[in-house]
């Protein structure tokens, strides 16, 4: 079936530290890719969706400058959070299709628990 | 705007219970349903899914009906298992590929 890697799976660093999270749809072409967090028995809260060679579309109240997503390739789709803080700690899910229609689902990667010390 | 209501958790079962996990939808169109499982610490897995009125998902004894006249898609199994334990979610994606979840519900069972 189909595969999505994510990496890391956890990091942990200081107040003020960069992180960068990769999503790869190891094989398929993934048009679109998905990111989404998840909070402590909660439902999963998407975040943006990104389009391969093109700007990711933000959900309200998502910070863009906060949260860096680039999908430079129909493979890739990294997602950084910039000078993050403890309330940035949290799991970051990433998914990805191979189309644009509802009928195809999401597969989704294992998710990156970040902590922020 | 579209959403999803899933049944509130946990749901505590016994190894071979039947498990039933209710789901019902609100969507403009034509949905097609899903529901995924996350095992603790990782990511969201595809159970089953459905793309139009009346089709049946199944898969690793689970199944859900798609009913359009009652808006639901019921998760259901005949006889569950200790490894069975996770959260499923219930979820809908209409026009295109984004998806919209429900709140999930953690499934306990002990043997």
């Amino acid at each position: 079936g189909a595969v999505v890697s994510q990496h890391p799976s956890r990091v942990i660093c200081k107040s003020g530290t960069s992180v960068k999270i990769e999503c790869r749809s190891l094989d398929f072409q993934a048009t679109t890719m998905f990111w989404y967090r998840q909070f402590p028995k909660q439902s999963l809260m998407l975040m943006a969706t990104s389009n391969e060679g093109s700007k990711a579309t933000y959900e309200q109240g998502v910070e863009k400058d906060k949260f860096l997503i680039n999908h430079a390739s129909l493979t890739l789709s990294t997602l950084t959070v910039t000078s993050a803080h403890p309330e940035d700690s949290s799991f970051y899910i990433c998914s990805a299709t191979p189309g644009q229609f509802s009928n195809q689902p999401q597969h989704f990667g294992d998710g990156t628990r970040l902590s922020i010390l | 705007g579209d959403s999803v209501t899933q049944m509130e958790g946990p749901v505590t079962l016994s190894e071979e219970a039947f498990l039933t996990i209710n789901c019902t939808y609100t969507a403009t169109g034509y949905p097609s349903l899903f529901w995924y499982v996350q095992y603790p610490g990782e990511g969201l897995q595809l159970l089953l899914k459905a793309t139009k009125a009346d089709d049946k998902g199944s898969n690793k004894g689970f199944e859900a009906t798609y009913r359009k006249e009652t808006t639901s898609f019921h998760l259901e199994k005949g006889s569950v298992q200790v490894s069975d334990s996770a959260v499923y979610f219930c979820a809908l994606s209409a026009g295109y590929s984004t998806l919209t979840f429900g709140k999930g519900t953690m499934l306990l069972v002990s043997p």
